[in-house]
């Protein structure tokens, strides 16, 4: 069965730091990897999915098949990028399996 | 429309009662997913319209649980005998064709079902 973990519930990092926000995932099948993020009184929105190997607002993931993760990473945090995360797994041709989020706090 | 429109905002019921959820996918989306969000948890998948078909239907927990779609646009929620446990954020989503990796899912506010 698939499953994706995002092991931390919330994660607090000041401006200008680092950030990483994990999502390990299982499936059998080949994997396709989304982010989705919600900022405050703000829907759901996708921010960036493994097969465009895009960077959006300064963030990157890399899908790691060897250690089933796709961390999502930014190298310098802003204020604006407070929110909640969520990793999501494709399964199947149209179903998004999500995790369970991990809510962003940048400190000025 | 501009976005995924989702009416009503918030529903307060009773156990026991109907209710039905209504989303307006964005014009000329062909694919309408509907999820639900618990307290503390990610959205978790109902159910997939492709046109007016119910091309997945896996996700709906019981058979209380019930979706239309029936020109293939507008889409309809309906839950049966709600319980206590229905109590969540009902999202909903469109996209262009359904093909996930090619298109961007557009959610919905969501309709917060709560049932006393």
């Amino acid at each position: 069965a698939q499953r994706v973990t995002q092991p931390e519930k919330l994660l607090s990092v000041f401006k200008g730091a680092p950030v990483e926000l994990k999502c390990n995932y299982s499936y059998s099948g080949s994997p396709e990897l989304f982010w989705y993020v919600q900022y405050s009184r703000q829907r759901l929105q996708l921010l960036l999915r493994h097969i465009s190997r895009e960077s959006i607002k300064g963030f990157t993931a890399d899908l790691n098949k060897g250690e089933t993760s796709f961390h999502l990473k930014k190298p310098f945090a802003q204020e604006e990028d407070s929110a909640m995360y969520y990793c999501a797994l494709q399964t199947g041709a149209n179903n998004l399996f999500f995790g369970t989020g991990t809510r962003l706090t940048v400190i000025p | 429309g501009a976005g995924v429109s989702q009416t009503p905002s918030n529903k307060v019921t009773e156990k026991g009662k109907y209710v039905e959820l209504r989303c307006d996918p964005i014009s000329g989306h062909t694919a309408l997913y509907w999820y639900r969000q618990s307290l503390g948890q990610g959205p978790e998948f109902l159910i997939y319209f492709q046109g007016t078909g119910a091309a997945d239907d896996s996700g709906l927990p019981n058979d209380r649980f019930f979706a239309v779609r029936p020109e293939g646009s507008v889409s309809t929620l309906k839950i049966q005998r709600t319980e206590r446990g229905d109590s969540a954020v009902y999202l909903c989503a469109s996209s262009l064709t359904g093909a996930l990796g090619a298109n961007v899912l557009t959610f919905g506010a969501g309709s917060r079902l709560t049932v006393l």
